[in-house]
């Protein structure tokens, strides 16, 4: 199993700052999702990358996806406390699973 | 549509003892994937069902089994409960063709074993 690396572990910003937060892995994946899961809920799919170079924008957040395959990046702009969560990447493995990063752990304060 | 329940949203055992998660998937999807989230670890995949058969299977003991009925509801079942089994355990649904596992999430069930 691959293992999928997120960076920064945790971040703690002001509403309307702007962040990055990233996914890398040593080998080259076919698609790469985004979720965000709240405090005591599920995760919840954000995208789906697929193509390298892709760029996928919902709302304030935009997803890039490498030229390479290897690595993906969500920046949020203007964040609000709304944005608060666990982001997590996760790439399909062996077919029928998902191998998930341990996430970015955002909190945005008023 | 409805989404992926799963049940009971909480669970208190204690070790030694077994237990049973129920997960619904979403109608119409036919695959059921079962995941460990703990903080630790992260979500870790346990398995996976489609059409009542186990495509796959992550690296967790045989005390973790589940199985598929044939309405796509899906169980899973965790025998002689330890303390490190003490997490969410979180279903996923999918349509489960093509290329990409596009999975939705139930809210969980936060185990605890004491």
């Amino acid at each position: 199993t691959q293992l999928l690396e997120q960076s920064p572990q945790f971040l703690s910003i002001q509403e309307g700052e702007n962040l990055t937060v990233y996914c890398n892995s040593s080998s080259v994946f076919s698609s790469l999702q985004w979720y965000r899961q709240e405090p005591g809920e599920g995760p919840v799919l954000l995208v789906t990358v697929v193509t390298g170079g892709e760029v996928k924008k919902l709302k304030r957040l935009t997803f890039q996806f490498g030229d390479a395959r290897k690595d993906s990046s969500l920046h949020i702009t203007a964040a609000q406390p709304g944005d608060t969560g666990l982001y997590l990447c996760a790439k399909g493995d062996s077919g029928y699973a998902l191998n998930f990063g341990k996430g970015t752990s955002l909190l945005v304060t008023p | 549509k409805a989404g992926v329940t799963q049940t009971p949203r909480y669970l208190i055992k204690t070790r030694g003892q077994q237990v049973t998660l129920s997960c619904s998937p979403i109608s119409g999807h036919r695959s059921v994937s079962w995941y460990q989230q703990t903080p630790g670890q992260g979500l870790q995949f346990l398995f996976e069902y489609f059409s009542e058969t186990q495509r796959n299977k992550g690296n967790f003991p045989g005390r973790f089994s589940g199985r598929q009925f044939s309405n796509s509801r899906s169980e899973m079942n965790v025998s002689t409960l330890e303390l490190g089994d003490s997490a969410l355990y979180l279903c996923a649904s999918s349509l489960g063709a093509g290329t990409y596992t596009e999975a939705f999430f139930g809210q969980g069930t936060r185990l605890t074993v004491v």
